[in-house]
């Protein structure tokens, strides 16, 4: 069971705006900004999407945003193309004492 | 243009010590920034491993901190993973990454290729 819980698997339509949960503790995201987003296509390494809760590194596409509500973070990406379809992974720093932790991981299948 | 490449044996034997080493190239580990290592058993989740600065300070993941040791080679830009006593639950795409300037928990980009190591007699 993974430290930060994300949905199983969300989809959507091309063209559309879907939005993927991060829901962690007081311990975690509900404290630190150092929440991150990365996308995973098959058989790839993760891409780094979105660092600090909401910015984007150079690279990712202006299509995906990062935000933070208490204890949840959320990333959404507007304007869908199939090229988006991956799984997509939250880490966040913790002040527990493994540091660091994932989300379990969505995967984003685009219709 | 950072890169990143993992190197180690494919197959371990159980009980036995996993190593492996990240080649970092168009730049220098001495830069400021944190170096990783992130771990992915097949079909699931990431887990964080432990993060390393080029003075050698480390941190680990609570989890396999008994087992783990992470070094770095300011001289050849490598940073090395060893862990001991592995078992099946070991097996999985290990990855290196550069880590973020500010916090050894933080964010990494880019990643290694990742290389896939099982526990297997």
């Amino acid at each position: 069971q993974s430290a930060l819980a994300q949905p199983a698997s969300v989809s959507g339509s091309p063209g559309q705006s879907i939005t993927i949960s991060c829901t962690g503790t007081n311990s975690d995201v509900g404290t630190y900004d150092y929440v991150s987003w990365y996308q995973q296509r098959p058989g790839k390494a993760p891409k780094l999407m979105i660092y600090d809760v909401s910015n984007r590194p150079s690279g990712a596409s202006n299509r995906f945003s990062g935000s933070k509500s208490g204890n949840t973070a959320s990333l959404t990406i507007s304007g869908l193309q199939a090229e988006d379809e991956a799984d997509y992974y939250c880490s966040s720093s913790t002040s527990r004492s493994t540091l660091l932790v994932f989300g379990g991981g969505t995967k984003l299948t685009v219709l | 243009q950072v890169h990143l490449q993992e190197s180690g044996p494919g197959l371990v034997k159980p009980s036995e010590t996993l190593s492996l080493t990240c080649t970092v190239s168009g730049h220098s580990i001495f830069s400021g920034y944190y170096w990783g290592w992130i771990r992915q058993p097949p079909g699931k989740g990431l887990e964080w491993i432990g993060t390393i600065y080029h003075s050698g300070t480390t941190y680990y993941n609570s989890s396999l901190k008994s087992r783990l040791t992470i070094s770095v080679d300011t001289s050849k830009n490598q940073f090395s993973l060893k862990l001991t006593s592995v078992t099946a639950a070991d097996t999985a795409m290990y990855y290196c990454a550069r880590g973020s300037s500010t916090s050894a928990a933080n964010w990494f980009d880019p990643w290694g290729q990742g290389t896939l190591v099982t526990v297997s007699s």
